[in-house]
């Protein structure tokens, strides 16, 4: 089946610093990817959609200077925390769709801001 | 729009019991309906999904669910709990015939008892 790997898997920084979290589709073009946030015991909760080429789409809500996606190929996407706080303390979760019928989720990024 | 609810956040069963997780959904169009478990630091992974055709959709490691348009339900079965299901599940539900944006429930957690 299809494989997103996403890097790295836990990540910790220091407050004010920016951090890359990396989403690959191994074995597919992913047209479009998508960036979830999930608070502990939740759902997850969609930050933004990007087509490759294109700039993201963020939902309402979502400071896109702060959580900064770039989808340059048809297989990578990234996403950064700019300038992280404690409150950015979360954990992250790619998502990449070849065709827009199902999408493949990456193993996620605990990130720990300190 | 589209919403799912997914009625007990937490289900607990004995080892060797059924399972069954529901969710109940809203959708102005046809709906596309997924079954994810996401274990503890991880993504999530696809259990099963419904797109058209049979209603009753098996999965990976046993489950099951059906679409049932009348009720607006697809809940996911398994006649024999392991330990090893032992998870949290979301059920998600995405228009047909567009772009795959999934919404999600709010999950529930699945604990099985020896």
């Amino acid at each position: 089946g299809a494989v997103v790997s996403q890097h790295p898997s836990r990540v910790i920084c220091k407050s004010g610093t920016s951090v890359k979290i990396e989403c690959r589709s191994l074995d597919f073009q992913a047209t479009t990817m998508f960036w979830y946030r999930q608070f502990p015991k939740q759902s997850l909760m969609l930050m933004a959609t990007s087509n490759e080429g294109s700039k993201a789409t963020y939902e309402q809500g979502v400071e896109k200077d702060k959580f900064l996606i770039n989808h340059a190929s048809l297989t990578l996407s990234t996403l950064t925390v700019t300038s992280a706080h404690p409150e950015d303390s979360s954990f992250y979760i790619c998502s990449a769709s070849e065709r827009g019928t199902e999408a493949f989720f990456g193993q996620g990024t605990r990130l720990t801001v300190v | 729009a589209q919403s799912v609810t997914q009625l007990g956040s937490h289900v607990s069963v004995s080892e060797g019991a059924l399972v069954l997780l529901r969710c109940n959904y809203s959708s102005s169009v046809p709906p596309y309906l997924f079954w994810y478990v996401q274990y503890p630091n991880q993504g999530l992974q696809l259990l099963l999904k419904y797109t058209t055709g049979a209603t009753l959709v098996k999965g990976i490691n046993g489950f099951e669910a059906e679409f049932k348009k009348s009720e607006t339900s697809f809940h996911l079965t398994k006649p024999s709990a392991h330990m090893s299901d032992a998870a949290e599940y979301f059920c998600a539900v995405t228009p047909s015939g567009g772009s795959y944006i999934p919404t999600f429930g709010r999950g529930t957690s699945l604990i099985v008892h020896p």
